[in-house]
């Protein structure tokens, strides 16, 4: 089976822009999260979208969000962006939420 | 202008060791809970998992112990080689699709 696949895998914007990133998920899994890891905050929960639907949100502001498709693959979108965005995007997908297994990521630098 | 990031504690160990990370939870209601290696420029790689109804679990070279009466999660990973070397994270889940990490361990084997 293929894994997760993010992509972009670098990203270069500059501050005030937007940016949206995506996210396939293993084949038949129907759950996909979103992660942000900082040197700073470690890693912390984004959301998780379930059959089309976000199921969970983490505490970010309301300028992160996201949205899954019909074919589970996920896309956050980052809205004005500011300097403290720069990070490592992870999402994960699972069958049910439990079971996560994590692509690449997307490294965001914000400028 | 300086970042500041997370304190990792480090566990370094010699080639053939055993190693055991340990992991602190703060959810007594978390339900499920997985361990995590994360290699630099990488995404977290999935190790192993355990649900609450149980104190063990083993897999390949891996043993995962819980001990709910503290919320405390141990890994144990037998003869330990250089390609461990890696940032281990525990994660705790107690709403479907949303991980909650621990701060992390790194681990150094020394050939």
């Amino acid at each position: 089976k293929a894994g997760v696949t993010q992509t972009p895998r670098y990203l270069i914007k500059t501050r005030g822009q937007q940016v949206t990133l995506s996210c396939s998920p293993i084949s038949g899994h129907r759950s996909v999260s979103w992660y942000q890891q900082t040197p700073g905050q470690g890693l912390q929960f984004l959301f998780e979208y379930f059959s089309e639907t976000q199921r969970n949100k983490g505490n970010f502001p309301g300028r992160f969000s996201g949205r899954q498709f019909s074919n589970s693959r996920s896309e956050m979108n980052v809205s004005t962006l500011e300097l403290g965005d720069s990070a490592l995007y992870l999402c994960a997908s699972s069958l049910n939420g439990y079971e996560q297994y994590f692509g690449p990521g997307t490294r965001l630098t914000v400028t | 202008g300086e970042s500041v990031g997370l304190h990792l504690p480090t566990l370094s160990v010699q080639e053939g060791d055993n190693s055991i990370i340990n992991c602190a939870y703060s959810n007594s209601a978390s339900d499920y809970f997985i361990w995590y290696k994360q290699e630099s420029g990488k995404g977290p790689q999935f190790i192993i998992d355990i649900r609450s109804n149980m104190d063990k679990r083993q897999g390949q070279r891996v043993t995962v112990l819980l001990n709910k009466t503290v919320k405390h999660l141990s890994l144990q990973i037998a003869a330990t080689q250089p390609g461990d070397s890696a940032v281990y994270f525990c994660a705790e889940n107690n709403q479907g699709g949303k991980l909650i990490f621990g701060q992390g361990t790194e681990l150094s084997v020394k050939p």
